[in-house]
């Protein structure tokens, strides 16, 4: 495709159900993102992937937050058990450079809106 | 630690008055800073990163190590230039990009 795609746009769960949200990145763009965008708040950063590896978990909020990625392509966010406090915007961000320091461009997905009752 | 400070939540001026959006950033090492830009309904995007010492759409940004800061300047705001602006924050050879809250700038006729 042309761009990030992420799916799903939206999605209404009920609390202490498990959800799943998918990012296909551009083809062959190494680095992938995740950030977490609240109401009214920044981008929080939660996890990178250098191609399947994953050298930065540390802004996963909880042990109920997961991710994977296949290769260099698709990578799939898994929160167990949400909780209201995990309503947010999810977006995925994929980079042909590795280094995000030395002027990679992060190009975005139109993200993934979770609202959980 | 990698913090981008943001101050103004709300920017609002008159088309063809001049905008200056703040950044302020906290980092040890060398740091790489950036604009990013959400215009209506399309998607985050990279507007101007100070490595390149672009102009892109008439905007300017100039690292001031100094005064830790990156902010984000047009002479003449067009109304085209109403969006969300995130200031963004990484460091020489690394991968992590840090983002500030973001400044909602309305440009009005």
């Amino acid at each position: 495709g042309a761009g990030v795609s992420q799916s799903p746009s939206n999605k209404v769960t009920e609390k202490g159900k498990d959800v799943e949200l998918r990012c296909d990145p551009i083809s062959g763009h190494t680095a992938l993102y995740w950030y977490r965008q609240r109401l009214g708040q920044g981008l929080e950063f939660l996890i990178y992937f250098q191609g399947n590896s994953a050298p930065d978990k540390s802004g996963l909020p909880s042990d109920r937050f997961s991710a994977e990625r296949t290769g260099e392509s698709v990578s799939t966010l898994t929160i167990q058990r949400t909780q209201q406090e995990d309503s947010a915007v999810y977006l995925c961000a994929s980079s042909l450079a590795i280094l995000a320091g030395v002027g990679g461009e992060l190009f975005f997905g139109e993200g993934s809106r979770l609202t959980v009752l | 630690a990698q913090r981008v400070t943001q101050p103004e939540k709300l920017l609002s001026v008159f088309k063809g008055a001049p905008v200056e959006l703040k950044c302020n950033y906290s980092y040890s090492g060398s740091p790489e800073l950036f604009w990013y830009v959400q215009y209506s309904r399309q998607r985050l995007q990279l507007l101007l990163r100070h490595i390149s010492r672009e102009s892109i759409k008439g905007f300017t940004a100039d690292l001031n190590k100094g005064e830790t800061s990156f902010h984000l300047k047009k002479p003449f705001a067009q109304e085209e230039d109403s969006a969300m602006y995130y200031c963004a924050l990484s460091g020489y050879n690394d991968y992590k990009l840090s983002f500030g809250a973001g400044t909602t700038v309305t440009v009005r006729a």
